[in-house]
């Protein structure tokens, strides 16, 4: 069957770095993208990874290894407002999203 | 600019009741979805729609109809509405889908509990 794992639940200190993982299995894989959710509010797009290796957006960096079925979100310098819950989606063969339960992140002062 | 607009924005609904949610996009977006999203899962998949006047089946489509007529809107319809589709209701579109890799655009979703 298809699947993405990732924590339930992170915490991270304000001004830190945080790492957020995922692992996924599906069928076929046409890439993995990576969405913010506030509490309340739609998701929104934050990255996409087909190829290996490390994507860097800003704050945000988005690594993947094809061959380990493995990505993480790399959050730098964080702030209050990137508590947020992250959702880890692969795009499967039929090029439909397989969503993970996503992280919720607490930042803390 | 608006993006995807969904109504209404929440629902109380007695079971076994008819309801269509509604959903409009002005990007021009060629794929829309319909998801729903329950706690302490990942969003599932309803409905697509790859382009106007094609519909496909999600993950969880049963209970579920669409329809496509044209690009901007994807009405979704609960024929007869039962406890367990209680969940929060998102739409989404991208520029291409069934070939292409755009990210997807969601609207701001509808609540709807099913009493």
């Amino acid at each position: 069957g298809q699947n993405i794992d990732q924590p339930t639940e992170m915490t991270a200190t304000e001004g830190a770095i945080v790492q957020i993982n995922c692992t996924y299995q599906t069928s076929g894989f046409n890439g993995l993208f990576w969405y913010q959710q506030h509490a309340g509010e739609a998701p929104t797009f934050l990255s996409y990874n087909v190829l290996d290796g490390l994507e860097e957006k800003g704050r945000f960096s988005s690594f993947l290894s094809r061959s380990k079925g493995y990505s993480y979100l790399l959050l730098k310098e964080l702030q209050m407002k990137d508590s947020a819950s992250y959702l880890c989606a692969a795009m499967d063969s039929n090029y439909q999203l397989i969503w993970g339960a996503g992280t919720k992140l607490i930042i803390k002062p | 600019t608006a993006g995807i607009t969904q109504a209404p924005t929440s629902q109380i609904l007695a079971a076994g009741r008819s309801m269509t949610l509604r959903c409009t996009q002005d990007m021009r977006h060629n794929a829309m979805y319909w998801y729903r999203q329950d706690l302490g899962l990942g969003l599932r998949l309803i409905h697509y729609s790859n382009t106007a006047g094609t519909t496909g089946k999600g993950e969880v489509p049963d209970g579920y109809s669409v329809s496509r007529a044209n690009t901007d809107d994807f009405p979704l319809t609960l024929a007869s509405a039962v406890p367990s589709q209680t969940s929060v209701y998102f739409c989404a579109s991208s520029m291409t889908g069934g070939n292409g890799n755009q990210p997807q655009h969601f609207g701001d979703g509808t609540r709807l509990s099913i009493l």
